[in-house]
């Protein structure tokens, strides 16, 4: 999946509890991404970032935080999570902004 | 807020046929267009893609139509498969750096 790993790739956990999934590539690109994924509503983007430590809101950023500490990895952490996070999330990346390159996904559980 | 979608939701075909996958989009400041495909389990890969100067791409038995004029996004995909089954999505890029995805067409191919 073009240079891109994200963990773990299954993950279940409980309500309330904080949980963080990693996004590693290895393409040196300048764009990452975090969506998720819900039967009946696509992908929606939660953030974003154009660079080390430069992130943006997505469309559905609420409950969620991001941090990009360096070019090859970004984390996508949920605070506190709760039963409506329950999806599959996606890492993508992408050189210029306009191809993205998705990653295996992770199946996240919040009983 | 404006945003892209698949006309149907579920496409059969008969193997050996050409299938045809309907986007439409709404934004006319749209600049930029993307095809991809989601096998199950998977992340979604990147078929094919085309900029707003263009009518027409093609691909390997893929072909990109846009009609800018009724907003209109076509995929077609010549002597269908079995491996094409999965699920289709047309994403938008509104000249920044995140993508717009449309709801999916599930193409489902009969031998």
């Amino acid at each position: 999946d073009a240079g891109i790993t994200q963990s773990p790739r299954h993950k279940v956990t409980e309500t309330g509890t904080p949980v963080t999934l990693r996004c590693h590539q290895t393409e040196n690109h300048r764009y990452m991404y975090w969506y998720r994924q819900d039967p009946g509503h696509g992908l929606r983007l939660i953030h974003y970032s154009y660079g080390v430590k430069d992130t943006d809101k997505g469309e559905v950023s609420d409950g969620y935080s991001v941090s990009r500490s360096k070019t090859e990895d970004f984390l996508l952490t949920l605070e506190s999570a709760t039963s409506s996070q329950t999806s599959v999330y996606f890492c993508a990346i992408s050189e210029q902004g306009k191809k993205l390159f998705f990653g295996s996904g992770t199946q996240l559980s919040v009983l | 807020g404006e945003s892209v979608g698949l006309h149907l939701p579920t496409l059969s075909v008969q193997e050996g046929d050409n299938s045809i996958i309907n986007c439409a989009y709404s934004n006319s400041a749209s600049d930029y267009f993307i095809w991809y495909k989601q096998e199950s389990g998977k992340g979604p890969q990147f078929i094919i893609d085309i900029r707003s100067n263009m009518d027409k791409r093609q691909g390997q038995r893929v072909t990109v139509l846009l009609n800018k004029t009724v907003k209109h996004l076509s995929l077609q995909i010549a002597a269908t498969q079995p491996g094409d089954s999965a699920v289709y999505f047309c994403a938008e890029n509104i000249n920044d750096y995140k993508l717009s995805f449309g709801a999916g067409t599930t193409v489902t191919v009969r031998a």
